[in-house]
């Protein structure tokens, strides 16, 4: 089975600190994303990784960045945490190439910034 | 761009009973894919179902089946005999190649409470 995990379920952070949310999957797999949801607005994609090192933006980057030194690992970087980046974080990954693409998804870390 | 829309915030069915969770899609490019999640109070994403654009005919997995009417850009859930456990929220999303990733956007989502 594809296992994909956070590091932290949850998460409470002061205004203007430097967060790290993790994620590391088990199943080799190229792509890997990190999407916000919040009540209302469904998931919303903040960047996505389809190789090491390679990263691109998704529909809402601000404020956010990433990094990807390993292929099981793709971290997210709140470079200075504000209050509307309170939300749930959740983790994906998925193969690429043929077959239905599907995502895989981690427990998700609900982020609370003061 | 590419825009999911699913109309329905919450819906009730009782229990042993189908029910139909609405998903609308617009999108240019011709091949696509639309996939079903669905999220317990426990909060992770389960995959239900995936329909390609040039499948011919509607996906189905156990008791869940996807209603794809092209022409009409809709990509409808139907479950079957529901159950006390699929009270839940239910995202329907499409797929879109960037790069070598399958980029997905998500709907805001239907929560399913079933009723005795």
């Amino acid at each position: 089975d594809v296992k994909v995990t956070q590091s932290s379920r949850y998460l409470v952070k002061r205004t203007g600190e430097k967060v790290f949310l993790e994620c590391v999957q088990d199943m080799d797999h190229e792509n890997m994303f990190w999407y916000r949801q919040d009540p209302g607005l469904g998931l919303r994609l903040i960047y996505f990784s389809y190789d090491v090192k390679m990263k691109e933006k998704g529909d809402i980057p601000e404020g956010y960045s990433v990094s990807r030194e390993k292929k099981e690992r793709f971290s997210l970087i709140l470079e200075s945490a504000s209050t509307n980046q309170t939300s749930m974080y959740l983790c994906a990954s998925s193969l690429s190439g043929g077959g239905n693409y599907e995502q895989y998804f981690g427990p998700g870390t609900r982020l609370t910034v003061t | 761009a590419q825009k999911i829309t699913q109309t329905q915030p919450g819906m009730f069915v009782q229990e042993k009973e189908a029910v139909t969770l609405d998903c609308t899609y617009d999108t240019s490019d011709p091949s696509y894919g639309l996939f079903w999640y669905k999220q317990p109070s426990s909060g992770e994403m389960i995959f239900l179902i995936y329909q390609g654009s040039y499948d011919q005919q509607n996906a189905t997995e156990g008791r869940y089946s996807l209603n794809f009417q092209k022409a009409r850009k809709s990509a409808n859930l139907v479950i079957s005999a529901s159950q006390l456990g699929d009270s839940a929220m239910y995202f329907c999303a499409m797929r879109e190649r960037v790069r070598t990733a399958s980029k997905l956007t998500f709907g805001t989502g239907t929560r399913l409470q079933v009723t005795l």
